[in-house]
């Protein structure tokens, strides 16, 4: 089945400048690409995801970049802040019938 | 709009116990429904998914069970707790079966194995 690679697992950056989690995977059948946001106690929660008929998308301060023939894909936060510190997961669609999670990343902001 | 609810909010059990968690849908029939755990500090694994009522489709082996009897209702349970056990439980469900599947979860549960 889909396996979802993540990195880092840990990412500390400054207050204002940004950070990069990538993800790869292996099924080419894979055609969406969510992003989740786990604060500490709390369910993860979508804040951005991109299909496979796109290659960026941009909400606010979070970019996605897809890379079909590489099987990559990231998510870039511009201009961080505190409240930006939390847990990410990137996932994968396994054919429609599940997503499959990356290993996670723990973005630290400090200011 | 729909909303996700589970219970308990959180379970401190003894090992060799039975344990029932529960999540409820409301406001989107015939949901795709899903159980998923997550270790502390550890990625999403998902252990069941339904998609109508009486079916479960179990991913994963982890002395666990699940069951949906009605179809905003999907119940996760075992009649014996293993330490491995402890972790966080999620429910989630989704729209659609297709490629848009982005999944909506419930707060969780938090069982404490001992």
């Amino acid at each position: 089945g889909e396996q979802v690679e993540q990195l880092p697992s840990i990412l500390r950056v400054q207050e204002g400048s940004s950070a990069s989690i990538n993800c790869s995977y292996e099924d080419s059948a894979s055609n969406y690409f969510p992003w989740y946001k786990q604060e500490p106690g709390e369910n993860p929660k979508l804040i951005i995801d991109i299909r496979s008929n796109m290659e960026r998308k941009q909400i606010q301060e979070l970019i996605v970049l897809l890379d079909k023939k590489a099987k990559r894909f990231s998510l870039h936060i511009t201009d961080t802040q505190p409240g930006d510190s939390a847990m990410y997961f990137c996932a994968a669609s396994e054919g429609g019938r599940a997503l499959i999670f990356g290993t996670g990343t723990t973005v630290s902001v400090s200011p | 709009a729909q909303t996700i609810h589970q219970w308990p909010v959180a379970e401190i059990k003894a090992v060799g116990s039975p344990l029932s968690l529960g999540c409820t849908i409301k406001g989107k029939s015939s949901p795709n429904l899903y159980w998923y755990w997550q270790a502390t500090g550890g990625t999403l694994q998902q252990l069941f998914y339904s998609i109508t009522v009486g079916q479960v489709e179990s991913v994963v082996q982890l002395n666990l069970s699940a069951s949906r009897p009605k179809d905003d209702q999907f119940i996760l349970s075992t009649e014996k707790l293993l330490l491995s056990h402890s972790g966080f439980y999620l429910c989630a469900w989704s729209l659609d079966w297709g490629s848009q599947n982005t999944l909506y979860f419930g707060a969780g549960t938090r069982l404490s194995v001992l």
